[in-house]
């Protein structure tokens, strides 16, 4: 079965420093990896996926991950942080081979972006 | 605005009593997913349906039964509740039976006094 480790409950970062949320994963197969934010009383919003292909992926707001094979990893990164990126942030998993299975998602990150 | 309707947003119950939650997903995705996030088990997958069948099940209690019915929106049906059951639970749609990417509802708050 497959499962995620998020291993900071909490990452503090000052606005307009880099800023990093770390994932690691376990599946059987190949992994089809997610990141999801979610904001105060509101529902998960996707930020990106890896399927296949470059091991460094483009997402919504400014956000990327970066897919280690060896590692096991998929961290969620930024360059520049925003006070408004302030939110709980998800790491996802899904086996490619597991037909009509669904995501497992890790505990969750409260990502806090100080002004 | 993810497209995802759930109603009620807020419950509040006794316990031993049913409750039903309702979930209209995106028009044109056929899969409705529910999870329960609780801050003690964080997000469990509940169960899954596409197009109208059962697809794939995970830590859902035998209390609890789901449904989708023709017009794709599904019901979650909880029963003889317990104050453990008190948590946020969402649903979530995708297009197809193997979800590239869900999208979310805002929930419903699930209070067992």
């Amino acid at each position: 079965a497959q499962s995620v480790a998020q291993p900071e409950d909490q990452v503090n970062v000052a606005e307009g420093n880099p800023l990093t949320v770390k994932c690691t994963y376990s599946v059987s197969g190949n992994p089809y990896l997610f990141w999801y934010v979610q904001y105060p009383n509101r529902g998960l919003q996707f930020l990106l996926k890896y399927i296949t292909g470059d091991n460094l992926v483009k997402g919504s707001y400014g956000f990327e991950a970066e897919f280690n094979k060896s590692q096991t990893s998929f961290h969620l990164k930024k360059p520049s942080a925003l006070v408004s990126d302030s939110a709980l942030y998800f790491c996802a998993v899904r086996d490619s081979d597991n037909y009509g299975q669904n995501f497992v998602f890790g505990p969750g990150t409260r990502l806090s972006v100080l002004p | 605005d993810s497209g995802v309707t759930q109603t009620p947003k807020h419950l509040i119950t006794a316990t031993g009593q049913r409750v039903t939650l309702r979930c209209s997903p995106r028009s044109g995705d056929l899969s409705v997913y529910w999870y329960q996030q609780s801050l003690d088990q964080g997000l469990q997958f509940l169960i899954q349906y596409y197009n109208g069948e059962e697809r794939a099940k995970g830590n859902i209690l035998e209390r609890f039964s789901a449904q989708q019915f023709p017009d794709l929106h599904s019901e979650l049906n909880l029963s003889s509740l317990e104050l453990g059951d008190s948590a946020l639970y969402f649903c979530a749609s995708s297009v197809g039976s193997r979800a590239e990417k869900l999208f979310f509802g805002s929930g419903t708050q699930l209070s067992v006094l």
